[in-house]
């Protein structure tokens, strides 16, 4: 079964505008950790932001926030003011687990392009 | 370096032949992880390494692909008897290695494999 889900076709964003971009996972783990990460066209897999199963406050960094829904097991990258450095592929991740799994299930991603 | 690296970045080799990767970590991470990047597949874990031990070297998809890691620090993926379903990129990560929930794995540039 797919851990991780992200299902939104490619979206093209104004810039200066919002986008969220969709995610959903499926654990029955009660500890986990959501990572969101961004990989633009040279291929660099760069950190975002994360989310702990634990945590009551929904996190934020910088213009990302992480729009956290545990009942609905999602998890949904909020990139406010967009800029046209944010034009990339994002992928979704899930840590399962305190100890021992350490691995990373990554979501297909989703596809952005900021236009001016 | 402030970074993982790879090396090479990339590769372009016959079916048949045998292949290393390379990954340097951040200096003072205790945890490494490859992972494959394809376009079939998506992200996929291959290992994972806590020091020089392999605890999870679960996702290695047969056994032509076997990894080390030395010293501590520098690791490398080999693959034997390359196939043409090989090709992807690899991707090296490191982390702390203190194994919270929330530890945050930091990715290289990945090096891009062609199996002609």
């Amino acid at each position: 079964a797919q851990k991780i889900t992200q299902t939104q076709p490619g979206m093209f964003v104004q810039e200066k505008e919002a986008v969220t971009l969709d995610c959903t996972y499926d654990t029955s783990d009660p500890s986990y950790g959501l990572f969101w990460y961004k990989q633009p066209s040279s291929g660099e897999m760069i950190f975002l932001i994360y989310q702990g199963s634990y945590d009551q406050q929904n996190a934020t960094e910088g213009r990302y926030s992480l729009n956290f829904q545990k009942a609905r097991k999602s998890a949904n990258l909020v990139i406010s003011a967009s800029q046209l450095g944010d034009s990339a592929m994002y992928f979704c991740a899930m840590r399962e687990g305190l100890y021992g799994n350490n691995r990373l299930a990554f979501g297909k991603g989703n596809q952005v392009v900021v236009i001016p | 370096g402030a970074g993982v690296s790879q090396s090479p970045s990339n590769k372009v080799t016959e079916k048949g032949k045998d292949v290393e990767l390379r990954c340097d970590p951040i200096s003072g991470h205790t945890a490494l992880y490859w992972y494959r990047q394809s376009l079939g597949q998506g992200l996929e874990f291959l290992i994972y390494f806590q020091g020089n031990s392999a605890p999870d070297k679960s996702g290695l998809p047969s056994d032509r692909f076997s990894a080390e890691r030395t010293g501590g620090s520098v690791s490398t993926l080999t693959i034997q008897r390359t196939q043409q379903e090989d090709s992807a990129v690899y991707l090296c990560a490191s982390s702390l290695g203190d194994r919270g929930l929330l530890e945050t794995q930091y990715f290289g540039p990945g090096t891009r494999l062609l199996v002609l």
